[in-house]
């Protein structure tokens, strides 16, 4: 298997600009999540779906954050507008909770820039 | 919400020398992984670990569930084993957010 894929892998932006992080998770797995990891606050999950629904959106710290998931291999994270504590590493995982385990797979990151 | 400690915070050896990294978790778990995040900041899951031991190559991992700790193990360390490693937990079962410690540093010397 190809393994979760994010794109595009690094993104510069100027404040203001609208921004989309774009995952396609492992084919097969039922749970989608995204992750921010910055150095100041560590890993933090952000949103999660089950079967393209989302489940739980407590950690998008913002309006200004939204998630879809339109189908099982699919999914976006918008920022609009960006700031520039939006400058982050941006994580999808993704796992097989029915008929598998609980652990979850990461890509490779999104490292964005808001200038 | 649940705490997780890590410790040591960062950790430097010489190759070939063996390690063992501590997580701390304040509150039952139903699920509790190990992941190694590698210089190019990729992160790997290791294991799943709820309770009990597991052994994967050069790697082993125990979580002892009803003293809230995981540790793990890693011998004949190798260069590639530099990175962060992190212990995530979930609390309650079917609630599928992992809560993240702040991870071990840890750097292999030549």
């Amino acid at each position: 298997d190809a393994g979760v894929i994010q794109s595009p892998r690094h993104e510069v932006t100027e404040m203001g600009q609208e921004v989309t992080l774009r995952c396609k998770p492992i084919s097969g797995h039922d749970y989608l999540f995204w992750y921010r990891q910055t150095m100041m606050r560590g890993l933090e999950l952000l949103i999660y779906f089950n079967n393209n629904v989302p489940i739980d959106d407590s950690g998008m710290p913002e309006d200004r954050f939204s998630a879809k998931m339109p189908n099982a291999s699919f999914s976006t994270l918008k920022i609009q507008p960006s700031e520039p504590r939006d400058s982050a590493v941006y994580f999808c995982a993704s796992s097989r909770r029915t008929g598998g385990g609980p652990e979850q797979y990461f890509g490779p990151g999104t490292r964005l820039t808001v200038t | 919400g649940i705490q997780v400690e890590q410790s040591p915070p960062d950790l430097i050896l010489q190759e070939g020398a063996n390690s063992t990294l501590r997580c701390n978790f304040s509150d039952s778990v139903n699920n509790l992984q190990w992941f190694h995040q590698n210089p190019w900041g990729q992160l790997i899951n290791l294991f799943y670990i709820p309770s009990g031991t597991k052994q994967n190559g050069r790697l082993s991992a125990t979580t002892v569930a009803t003293e809230r700790y995981s540790l793990l193990y890693i011998s004949s360390s190798q260069t590639t084993d530099s990175g962060v490693y992190f212990c995530a937990v979930e609390k309650d079962f079917g609630n599928e957010k992992l809560t993240f410690g702040t991870g071990t540093r840890l750097t292999i010397i030549p």
